[in-house]
């Protein structure tokens, strides 16, 4: 089955302790992407890789380190989380070309007290 | 810059009832349209989507054009069901690859 897989779902941590969030496609798709979602903000992109090595920042990317060693992996990496990256995290992956087809992980819902 | 405004929620109808969830957007180029629909507890799944002006996207009874005259990518179905229940996101896609979301609306439907 064609999926982005994200781990862990829930993740409750404390102020500073350094944090990885896991994602892995299984679809060859290029681009992935790192979005966080806040009540009435909608989703907010992090980071973005369109290839192996490649990654840019997206809106808000303060605070989170990405890598993209191998195309199917794309970490989100928390060096020093704060209270304020409490929030629901996506990951994404897209074909190229036109039809964007975008495919989601179930996200992970990250508490930093 | 690109942005996509949404209606705010929750929007509460009856089963049955017609629904309509207003989406417009700012964008240079010719961008994407995309309407995601997210249920409770899980990740965002792809709805309807349209490339280009004048296209309808449809799925599940559920449908938008994108009316570049208007700047818009109106969410429509004829009849609601409960098991519409959801968070429903209009999005663009512009030439960069990324999508911008607007702020989501929550729609509960009602027996």
């Amino acid at each position: 089955e064609a999926q982005v897989t994200q781990n862990p779902r829930y993740l409750i941590t404390v102020t500073g302790k350094k944090l990885t969030v896991t994602c892995s496609q299984n679809m060859n798709h290029e681009y992935m992407s790192w979005y966080r979602q806040d009540p009435g903000l909608g989703l907010r992109q992090i980071y973005y890789s369109m290839n192996v090595e490649v990654t840019d920042k997206g809106d808000v990317p303060e605070g989170y380190k990405v890598s993209r060693k191998e195309k199917r992996n794309f970490p989100l990496i928390l060096e020093s989380p704060s209270p304020n990256q409490t929030s629901l995290y996506f990951c994404a992956s897209r074909e190229t070309g036109a039809n964007y087809g975008y495919t989601f992980g179930s996200g992970t819902r990250l508490t930093v007290v | 810059g690109n942005s996509v405004t949404q209606m705010e929620g929750p929007v509460t109808l009856s089963e049955e009832a017609f629904l309509t969830i207003n989406c417009t957007y700012t964008a240079t180029g010719y961008p994407s349209l995309f309407w995601y629909v997210q249920y409770p507890g899980e990740g965002l799944q792809l709805l309807l989507k349209a490339t280009k002006a004048d296209d309808k996207g449809s799925n599940k009874g559920f449908e938008a054009t994108y009316r570049k005259e208007t700047t818009s990518f109106h969410l429509e179905k004829g009849s609601v069901q409960v098991s519409d229940s959801a968070v429903y996101f209009c999005a663009l896609g512009d030439s960069s690859y990324k999508l911008i979301f607007g702020s989501g609306t929550r729609l509960l439907v009602r027996p």
